[in-house]
C-alpha cells in the first residue's frame, strides 16, 4: 500500500516550457486535490476532483490544467511555465470529506 | 462560507514545556475538524481528527485537541514537548455534508522546540 505517490520529486524548467506532474493513489479515493505551498502562504488549492472524469477549479487555477481520466490518477499540467509557478506542489486524496492523504511533494523551479 | 484562523504563525517553546496551538473556525454548517503536521521537506500527515462523539481527541504521540462548539475552536495541546515535535501544524475543517466540497486549511503554525 503506497498511499499517494508523486512524480517527479524535483524538476527545473525554463520559462515557457511545459510539464505534467503525476499523482497516483491506491486507496480507491474518489476525491483528489492539487495544492501549491509557498513560504508564508500556507497551502493553496489549485484544482480538485470529486470523481473520475470530473475536475473543478480551486483557489489559484490560472496557468494550470488537470485531468482525471482514471480514478487513481490526477495529472497537473503547466502549459507555459512562469517563474511565479516556482513552488512545492502537493497532491492529496480523501474518502469524501474525511482526512486527506498527502504525497511527498514535487519541488519545481522555473528559471 | 467557512474559514479557519490560526492566530500564531510561529510558537517557540522550550523542551518539556507545555504548548497550545490555537485554531478557530467559522462555518454555517456542521464540520469535521483536523490537525495535520508537516515535518521539513515532507507532505502533510494527519495528527488527529474530530468527526463526532467525544469532543476530546488524542494522537498517538501525546497531542490532544478539544472541539469547543460554543467558541468554535479546536486548539491543539501537548503537556510536554520534545525536540522532535518541531514542525508546522495546520488546522483544517470540512463540511459533514457529503457531496459538498469545501475543505479549508489554516495558514499554519510553525512550532519550534528549543533545547
Amino acid at each position: 500500500n503506497a498511499g499517494v505517490t508523486q512524480t517527479p520529486k524535483f524538476r527545473v524548467l525554463k520559462t515557457g516550457q511545459s510539464m505534467t506532474l503525476l499523482c497516483a493513489q491506491d486507496m480507491n479515493h474518489e476525491y483528489m486535490y492539487w495544492y501549491r505551498q509557498d513560504p508564508g502562504m500556507g497551502l493553496r488549492l489549485i484544482h480538485y476532483s470529486v470523481g473520475e472524469g470530473t475536475t473543478a477549479k480551486g483557489e489559484v487555477p490560472d496557468g494550470y490544467n488537470v485531468s482525471r481520466l482514471k480514478k487513481q490518477n490526477f495529472l497537473l499540467g503547466l502549459e507555459s511555465a512562469a517563474p511565479s509557478q516556482t513552488s512545492v506542489y502537493f497532491c492529496a486524496s480523501s474518502f469524501l470529506n474525511y482526512e486527506q492523504y498527502f504525497g511527498p511533494g514535487t519541488r519545481l523551479t522555473v528559471t | 462560507a467557512q474559514s479557519v484562523t490560526q492566530l500564531d504563525s510561529q510558537v517557540p517553546v522550550f523542551e518539556e514545556a507545555p504548548v497550545e496551538l490555537r485554531c478557530n473556525y467559522s462555518s454555517s454548517v456542521s464540520v469535521y475538524l483536523f490537525w495535520y503536521v508537516q515535518y521539513p521537506n515532507q507532505g502533510l500527515q494527519l495528527l488527529l481528527k474530530y468527526l463526532s462523539g467525544s469532543t476530546l481527541v488524542e494522537s498517538i504521540n501525546g497531542f490532544e485537541a478539544e472541539f469547543n462548539k460554543s467558541q468554535t475552536s479546536f486548539h491543539l495541546r501537548k503537556p510536554s514537548v520534545h525536540i522532535s515535535d518541531t514542525a508546522e501544524y495546520f488546522c483544517a475543517v470540512s463540511p459533514t455534508t457529503s457531496g459538498t466540497y469545501k475543505y479549508i486549511f489554516g495558514t499554519g503554525t510553525r512550532l519550534k522546540v528549543l533545547a
